[in-house]
């Protein structure tokens, strides 16, 4: 099994939509978890952390699923400027130092 | 914007030949990682470091090495390069083992013909 696991998409949706998509993982040592955000041909940048209790950011709810090993982000009322690749990042079995990336998933918010 | 930056920005080279690169850091982070991004794949860590001369192996570290003799440079070696290496290379910070926001170079696009 893959560390990190997401389906990569495309989601393609209207705008104005919700999305949501997960996030799967392995290790179940881990504590910290994040959502980056991809736009095509640029670094990634942090969109959020996840926390044990969840976390809300304007239009964005990232949530951890310890149970399942599994985290997920929700997009409310989704705009064109959200299509983007969305990872999900959880750090390494053995250290956390070691930071393992998903594949990615592919958010194409459509008119 | 995080002091981070590779070079060089874009090569061009040929199988066999021995290729590196460059991740230089103004922010005096501790951690240090190289990954490379290919379509399908995401981001897959190469190698990464924990401090000077401290450095491990992530996920696809054949073929590759690094050396980080000082806290701000990080260089990923490609001793003789291959065509299965053609990537992007990304390279990135971060300040502490609990910190966990990793801060971007903007990459290197390398080409291995």
């Amino acid at each position: 099994r893959k560390e990190v696991e997401q389906d990569p998409g495309p989601f393609n949706v209207p705008e104005g939509a919700t999305v949501a998509f997960n996030c799967t993982y392995s290790n179940s040592a881990s504590q910290s978890f994040f959502w980056y955000r991809q736009d095509c041909r640029k670094e990634p940048k942090l969109l959020m952390s996840v926390y044990s209790s969840g976390n809300e950011d304007g239009r964005f709810t990232a949530q951890l699923n310890r149970a399942s090993q599994y985290i997920s982000l929700l997009i409310r009322d989704s705009k064109l400027s959200d299509s983007a690749t969305y990872l999900c990042v959880v750090p390494g079995p053995g250290s956390a130092s070691k930071i393992i990336f998903g594949s990615g998933t592919r958010l194409s918010i459509r008119p | 914007d995080a002091g981070i930056t590779q070079s060089p920005r874009h090569k061009v080279t040929e199988t066999g030949t021995p290729v590196t690169l460059r991740c230089h850091q103004t922010e005096n982070h501790r951690y240090m990682y190289w990954y490379r991004q290919d379509p399908g794949h995401g981001l897959r860590l190469i190698h990464y470091s924990y401090g000077v001369k401290d450095t491990d192996k992530g996920e696809v570290s054949d073929g590759y090495s690094v050396s980080r003799s000082k806290t701000e440079d990080f260089l990923l070696t490609l001793e003789s390069a291959t065509s299965s290496q053609t990537s992007v290379y990304f390279c990135a910070i971060r300040e502490d083992r609990d910190a966990g926001e990793l801060f971007f170079g903007e990459g290197s696009r390398l080409t291995v013909l």
